[in-house]
């Protein structure tokens, strides 16, 4: 079973709408990473969350972490081609040098 | 400053083969990681390195598996008698974890390795 459960699966969402991908643990997350992968590629850093209600932007996409420290979503607003890809997220539950990955979103822009 | 590299970028080989799978990290990184993985799933955590040592070996699979990094930078994931269940994407992050005081681990991946035994 996964530690790390991401929702959905897969998105397809046309150019210019806004979306949510969420990342939910049953334990407390030390640090919450967000990544993104292209086909063919390796995994690029988006942002990292640490602190219970902390929320980082990046142009146009924002990622939270509850108060609790068990759920962060990964909000794109206003897609586009660009924002295509698969979206990970990995977890720090034990404060120690290994991540927990949840098993991606795969996003795909229709034009 | 150049990224995680990894060669080679794909390797197709015959089962009951043996195959080396190399990470050049970041300089200066001294934590280094391997991850496998496989279509619609995250990256499965295999080995972690600590300079040069395997500070955790624990995600390897079996004894088939084995993993040198002999002079704390370039790693090489070594597969012997290679089986169909190996293929996959062989990824390589390493990161500055143990080097500096800091709560956060910010990994850097290598573009990967794409692994098809036939």
């Amino acid at each position: 079973s996964q530690e790390l459960e991401q929702s959905p699966q897969s998105l397809i969402v046309q150019e210019g709408k806004n979306l949510t991908i969420n990342c939910t643990s049953s334990k407390t997350l030390y640090g919450l990473y967000w990544y993104k992968q292209k086909y063919g590629e390796g995994l690029i850093f988006l942002m990292m969350l640490q602190k219970g209600g902390e929320e980082k932007s990046h142009e146009k996409i924002t990622a939270k972490l509850d108060e609790k420290k068990q759920q962060s979503s990964l909000h794109i607003t206003a897609s586009q081609p660009s924002h295509a890809g698969i979206y990970l997220c990995g977890a720090d539950m034990d404060s120690n040098y290994q991540l927990i990955w949840g098993a991606g979103t795969k996003l795909i822009i229709k034009p | 400053g150049a990224g995680v590299s990894q060669t080679p970028s794909n390797k197709v080989t015959e089962k009951g083969k043996y195959v080396e799978l190399r990470c050049d990290p970041i300089s200066g990184h001294t934590a280094l990681y391997w991850y496998r993985q496989s279509l619609g799933q995250g990256p499965e955590f295999l080995i972690y390195f600590q300079g040069t040592g395997a500070a955790d070996d624990s995600g390897l699979p079996n004894d088939r598996f084995f993993a040198v990094r002999p002079e704390g930078s370039v790693s090489t994931l070594k597969i012997q008698r290679t089986e169909r269940g190996d293929s996959a994407v062989y990824l390589c992050a390493s990161s500055l974890w143990g080097r500096e005081l800091r709560s956060y681990n910010e990994q850097f991946f290598g573009p990967g390795t794409r692994l098809t035994v036939l």
